[in-house]
């Protein structure tokens, strides 16, 4: 089956710094996505991302996130002054459509600690 | 707004055991339900789905049925296997929507780590 690919597993910054998440999603999908999980904590929506533009965000998603999708096969997500609770667990998914019941495939995760 | 409340866990069981993990949702109209798993080192994997009442998803020998009246969707296994050690997560999408939007903002429970033992 084909996979959602995310880089790094583990990353590792200073309060502050910025930081960017990659993503290659599924070459024939349309529909791209970043949940986070802060550890002991649910499995949280950030944004989705449709048509080059987003589509959807939650509350959590402010002006310190952004989303790019630069050259049509990575999907990025980047937070410009990380703080310490930022730290989590990072998921890209993607889906073909946006249809109720339809599918999201994950990726297996970038683990983001911020010091 | 929308929530998924999950049987708290971890779940231990041995091998042939009956499996189940209690999920309750809130949520406005008709959702779509879920249950995602997600093995060690693995991202989140779609096991099995339900979009409208009394329909019942199955896959891999794990069952759900969509029940509006207790806004429940329970997931259940006959006889677990130490394969299916892994955490599984139940989800809901929002009901229909005018308008076209998307339907792929997920809202999770807190997940259930099961472990079979043999």
């Amino acid at each position: 089956e084909p996979e959602v690919t995310q880089t790094p597993s583990h990353q590792v910054t200073q309060m502050g710094q910025e930081v960017i998440l990659r993503c290659v999603p599924i070459s024939n999908h349309l529909y791209f996505y970043w949940y986070r999980q802060i550890l002991g904590q649910k499995v949280e929506f950030l944004v989705s991302f449709y048509n080059n533009e987003i589509s959807e965000k939650s509350e959590i998603f402010d002006d310190q996130f952004s989303v790019e999708r630069p050259d049509g096969s990575n999907f990025t997500l980047k937070i410009r002054s990380t703080k310490l609770e930022d730290s989590a667990m990072y998921f890209c998914a993607s889906s073909v459509g946006g249809s109720r019941g339809e599918k999201l495939f994950f990726g297996s995760g970038t683990q983001l600690s911020v010091l | 707004g929308n929530s998924v409340t999950q049987m708290e866990g971890p779940v231990t069981l041995s091998e042939e055991a009956f499996l189940t993990i209690n999920c309750t949702y809130t949520a406005t109209g008709y959702p779509s339900l879920f249950w995602y798993v997600q093995y060690p080192g693995e991202g989140l994997q779609l096991l099995l789905k339900a979009t409208k009442a009394d329909d019942k998803g199955s896959n891999k020998g794990f069952e759900a049925t969509y029940r509006k009246e207790t806004t429940s969707f329970h997931l259940e296994k006959g006889s677990v296997q130490v394969s299916d050690s892994a955490v599984y997560f139940c989800a809901l999408t929002r009901g229909w929507v005018a308008g076209g939007t998307s339907y792929g903002k997920l809202t999770f429970g807190q997940g259930t780590i099961l472990t079979v033992h043999p």
